[in-house]
């Protein structure tokens, strides 16, 4: 167990669709990464939070957004979902270095959202 | 931009075979290296780190990782590969610039493990 939780475990929608998923970080850490993992594109890195701020974005559609809210736990948001949005998503969460904001890098991911858009 | 680069996308060995996984990463600053494992129906796990000092690092279930800095390659390794190493296998490399970090996993290797 790596101390990240996600929910839910399952999502099963319709296109055009809008949904959320959440993770909750391991305690004390303050960065949270948004990772989607499919077959075709392996594993994507999305966005990343730190403290409440974004630090860094990656492969983000414009109709994903995420926040992390000030119990650090985080949203990913997905809206006018299309087939193609199938995918796992994994949060992950990382600990901090001496200075405030750098990370070492390790992550401890959760166990995954499954989304299946139909 | 950082790029991480893993250039063998499904590898296939039997049980007792030496196992090495090539993991090469573009650039130029201080960087953080990982390798990650993913068992089937499971979430990521770290398997080994390298941040400094000794360039070989040992991580869990016997494998291991050489940094060669000249080389920018961080190839994961074990000398006797069993059925229950069948998984995925990512590189990752974590940089830190300008007040921000960023981390970039590479493809993924896909090993299986015939008994």
């Amino acid at each position: 167990d790596s101390g990240v939780t996600q929910t839910p475990k399952h999502l099963i929608t319709a296109t055009g669709q809008r949904v959320t998923l959440r993770c909750s970080p391991r305690s004390g850490d303050l960065s949270v990464y948004w990772y989607q993992q499919s077959l075709d594109q392996g594993l994507q890195f999305l966005i990343q939070y730190y403290n409440g701020e974004e630090r860094a974005k990656g492969n983000i559609l414009e109709r994903f957004s995420a926040q992390q809210f000030p119990d650090l736990h985080s949203e990913l948001n997905l809206s006018s979902l299309e087939l193609g949005d199938s995918a796992l998503y994994f949060c992950a969460s990382s600990g901090q270095g001496v200075l405030a904001g750098v990370g070492l890098g390790e992550q401890f991911f959760g166990p995954g959202t499954r989304l299946t858009v139909l | 931009a950082q790029s991480v680069s893993q250039h063998n996308h499904h590898v296939i060995l039997s049980e007792a075979a030496s196992l090495e996984l090539g993991c090469n990463y573009s650039y130029g600053g201080t960087v953080n290296l990982f390798w990650y494992v993913q068992y089937p129906g499971q979430h990521l796990q770290l398997l080994l780190k390298y941040f400094s000092g000794d360039p070989l690092v040992k991580g869990i279930k016997g494998f291991e990782a050489e940094f060669i800095k000249s080389k920018f390659s961080f190839n994961l390794r074990k000398p006797s590969v069993q059925w229950s190493d069948t998984a995925e296998y990512f590189c990752a490399v974590n940089t830190y610039s300008g007040g921000y970090q960023k981390v970039t996993f590479g493809i993924g290797t896909k090993l299986q493990v015939i008994p």
